[in-house]
Formats: structure tokens, sequence, C-alpha cells
């Protein structure tokens, strides 16, 4: 089975701090992604790699940076937190193929204060 | 751009009953992908179902159904013989087949806001 580990499932941060999620993918996935959930509003992309050191932006990319410097490992970087940056943050993987799924880690509920 | 509708933010169903949840999307390509995800209250996302838009069978996966309409762009999931443990927040998600739209990579998925589907004993 598909393994995607996100670092904390709980993590509280103050205003102005730089805060790292990271991601962890065990199944040698060339595409990862983090995601934004938010009620009402669903999932919303902030970032995506396809490959290491090459990194798009998602839908809603402000605010965030990302780092995949091994193809196993994709780091969200909140460079400066903000309260409307509390939410909850998914990250995903998957193969190539454009019909392949993307396999979903547990989700860090991120909190700043 | 693609858009993807969920139009119930909420539904409910008795146990051993029946549920279909509602999706339609938005799109003007004619190759694409289409996913049923389920996000339980231990929140890890995992993959329901899928189809492929250039079938025309609709996609089965035990009492999960999809009833896909490619003319009307709907795409609807059916739960048969409801479970308890079926509660969970269910995504309708799109991903375009046309790698030209996104350069490298093989295609986001876009998701619509979701439906909470509760089972009641």
């Amino acid at each position: 089975d598909v393994k995607v580990t996100q670092s904390s499932r709980y993590l509280v941060k103050r205003t102005g701090e730089k805060v790292f999620l990271e991601c962890v993918q065990d199944m040698d996935h060339e595409n990862m992604f983090w995601y934004r959930q938010d009620p009402g509003l669903g999932l919303r992309l902030i970032y995506f790699s396809y490959d290491v050191k090459m990194k798009e932006k998602g839908d809603i990319p402000e605010g965030y940076s990302v780092s995949r410097e091994k193809k196993e490992r994709f780091s969200l970087i909140l460079e400066s937190a903000s309260t409307n940056q509390t939410s909850m943050y998914l990250c995903a993987s998957s193969l190539y193929r454009v019909h392949q799924p993307q396999h979903f880690g547990d989700g860090t509920r991120l909190s700043i204060l | 751009a693609q858009t993807v509708t969920q139009s119930q933010p909420e539904m409910s169903v008795q146990e051993a009953e029946t549920v279909t949840l509602s999706c339609t999307y938005d799109t003007s390509e004619s190759d694409y992908y289409l996913f049923w995800y389920k996000q339980p209250p231990s929140r890890q996302m995992i993959l329901v179902i899928r189809q492929e838009a250039y079938k025309q069978q609709n996609a089965t996966e035990n009492r999960f159904s999809v009833n896909f309409q490619k003319a009307a762009k709907s795409f609807s999931l059916k739960i048969s013989d409801s479970q308890l443990g079926d509660a969970a927040m269910y995504f309708c998600a799109y991903r375009t087949f046309d790698l030209r739209n996104y350069g490298g990579s093989q295609g986001n998925l876009i998701f619509g806001k979701g439906t909470k589907l509760s089972v009641k004993p």
C-alpha cells in the first residue's frame, strides 16, 4: 500500500513564524501535491511538483513556498505565518500517468495564533 | 477553466438504504478522468471510484457505482446497502487528459466542495 506521511497531525504556531510542513511518500511517485482544506471550500491546490526540484503554482500559492530536494519528500513552507493560514493541510502523491489516482496523507491541522 | 460542483453540502441515509450523491462539472475537453474520493472522520482521503470519460460503461466498485452522463456533464455516485462506515465527506474530482494544458505535469485534480454523508442506524 502507498504510504504518504505528514510529519505532524496538529501544529500550533505564532503569527510571523516560519513554518515547515513535511510530507514523505514511500512509493517512488513522481507527482506530489499540497492542498489546503477549509469548510465549505473543499480542497484547493497550493503547489505541486512533478519531479525533483520542479514546482508549479496551484490556485492559491500566495504566502507559501515549497521545496523538493528528494523525490520522496515535499515540503510546504509558510514564510511568515498569518492567522488566515489556519487550516487543514493535505499532502498527496501520484504516479506520473494521468489516470493514476492521488494518495493522501492524514493531514496536518495547523493553527496560527 | 474546469469547475466541479457538488450541490448537496449534506446528505443523510438510513443504514442498508441507497443514496446518490450528485456532481456536475464544466469542461470543454472531450477526454478526462473523474474520481470520487471519501474522507472519513479520521481524515485520510481515499479513492472510491474512477471513471474514464472515453468509456461509456459506468464504473462499479462493490457497493459503489457511478452514473456518468457525459453530455449532461454529470457524474453521480450511488452507494447501495449503506453502512455506518460510509459516513464521511465525499469529494468529486476532475482531472484533465490533455497533457498540453498542464505543461510538465500530468494534470491536477479539481475538486468539488464536498458532500457530508451521514448514515443513520
